[in-house]
């Protein structure tokens, strides 16, 4: 079966980078993309960006350029998301999902992690 | 503010039936496909329908979408108390270059 599991929760200072990992298993990972997903504390969800696992193709949030970076180590089928400077309302629950789309950017959203706790705080 | 616009809440009774609707423009959902997202409390969402009326294996018929212009509409009958959850309607915008999704809407089963 399906499944992604995602490094542990985190606390990082303000000004300081985060990086979460999201390890695929029960399928062929350079078949399909993986999207990120964020949802602060009662919020909503906000998509961060998506990248394709066949050739490492990224597609960023506008309001994220120049902060996020996402890549893929296909040997270990394992994908980083690193979101730099952060700020107190980067705070959230992130999460990594199979994304349907796999070279030409997201479509749909299969299968999710299990979410990542990030806390910036001082 | 949401790109896309769904109704904060609904509710309606077990056995019942809900429709959750999600508004948008011509740059995402009038030219491009609808999914939707079920979020249970303190869980990861999960995929309820892709390509505007599509539902993954595994998701009953209960669960249905549509899709009508710049529109999109989430239907669930036959409600049961764990059916209550958050909902998110999604799409891609052609103008922001974004994926976008509507801000939710908090099912109550009464």
């Amino acid at each position: 079966q399906v499944q992604l599991v995602q490094s542990g929760a985190e606390v990082k200072k303000p000004g300081a980078s985060v990086k979460v990992s999201c390890k695929a298993s029960g399928y062929t990972f350079t078949s399909y993309g993986i999207s990120w997903v964020r949802q602060a504390p009662g919020q909503g969800l906000e998509w961060m960006g998506w990248i394709s696992a066949y050739n490492g193709n990224t597609n960023y949030a506008q309001k994220l350029q120049g902060r996020v970076t996402m890549t893929t180590d296909t040997s270990t089928s394992t994908a980083y998301m690193e979101l730099r400077s952060l700020r107190s309302d980067d705070t959230a629950v992130y999460y990594c999902a199979r994304d349907r789309g796999a070279v030409a950017g997201p479509e749909y959203f299969q299968h999710w992690g299990q979410g990542t706790l990030v806390t910036v705080s001082s | 503010q949401s790109v896309l616009t769904q109704p904060p809440s609904v509710s309606a009774a077990p056995g019942q039936k809900v429709t959750i609707s999600c508004s948008g423009s011509s740059s995402n959902i009038g030219n491009n496909y609808v999914s939707w997202y079920q979020q249970l409390p303190g869980t990861a969402p999960k995929l309820l329908i892709y390509e505007n009326n599509k539902r993954p294996s595994g998701i009953p018929d209960r669960f249905s979408g549509s899709k009508s212009g710049t529109s999109a509409t989430l239907g669930i009958t036959g409600l049961q108390t764990g059916d209550e959850a958050d909902y998110y309607c999604g799409t891609w915008d052609s103008s922001l270059s974004d994926w976008v999704f509507g801000g939710g809407t908090k099912l109550t089963v009464l």
